[in-house]
């Protein structure tokens, strides 16, 4: 298994450009999101999906789209590139969450993509 | 410890003795907890999990505690070595306005093990 995979992993893009992380895992989860860490700080997610054509956006999910048209696949867009979303983006996947007592609950995180926007 | 702001917590330990980082949370209907470790330039890994209705669990080398009175969470590292050096996150699985489960994280501690 390759686990949960990123691209790229690092990119440049200028004010107002457009963009698309891929994230893609071969583990069959069901619940894959995406998250960004900005220096110093904790890990804020922006948007899920609990299978596939199913999504929901997160804390802070503006100036973000997302997809899931297949399990595996739960590529990132960014509408309009703003220097605020200058950050590390992780991508991870798990089983679904369900109410807790069946545990199972690990995330397996990608590698991450660090974005720059001038 | 120090730093604060901007900067993360910073606990420093000698190798061979034993580390606890500390978590607070603000969700009482938080139902499951999750400790993860992050290693520089890399995703967070995975380390330890509990339920809301245990107060402790012990894995290889760790111990997680929940105190639910007071929200609070801690992470006990034992005979720290010097790969424990990483920033430690708690996560919260906590239920979003549309009624799903998502996982949230705290701001991170950051571990450093001094030989």
């Amino acid at each position: 298994n390759a686990g949960v995979t990123q691209t790229p992993k690092f990119q440049v893009l200028k004010t107002g450009q457009s963009m698309t992380l891929q994230c893609a895992q071969d583990m069959n989860h069901e619940y894959m999101s995406w998250y960004r860490q900005d220096p110093g700080m904790g890990l804020r997610l922006i948007h899920y999906s609990v299978g596939a054509g199913i999504t929901d956006q997160g804390e802070v999910p503006n100036g973000y789209n997302v997809s899931r048209s297949t399990t595996e696949d739960f590529p990132l867009r960014l509408l309009s590139a703003a220097p605020s979303q200058t950050s590390v983006y992780f991508c991870a996947s798990s089983r679904a969450f369900r109410v807790a007592g069946d545990g199972g609950h690990e995330q397996y995180f990608g590698p991450g993509t660090r974005l720059t926007v001038t | 410890g120090e730093s604060v702001g901007l900067h993360l917590p910073t606990l420093s330990v000698q190798e061979g003795d034993n580390s606890i980082i500390n978590c607070a949370y603000s969700n009482s209907a938080s139902d499951y907890f999750i400790w993860y470790k992050q290693e520089s330039g890399k995703g967070p890994q995975f380390i330890i999990d509990i339920r809301s209705n245990m107060d402790k669990r012990q894995g290889q080398r760790v111990t997680v505690l929940l105190n639910k009175t007071v929200k609070h969470l801690s992470l006990q590292i034992a005979a720290t070595q010097p790969g424990d050096s990483a920033v430690y996150f708690c996560a919260e699985i906590i239920r979003l306005d549309t009624g799903r489960r998502a996982l949230t994280f705290g701001s991170g501690t950051r571990l450093q093990v001094q030989p």
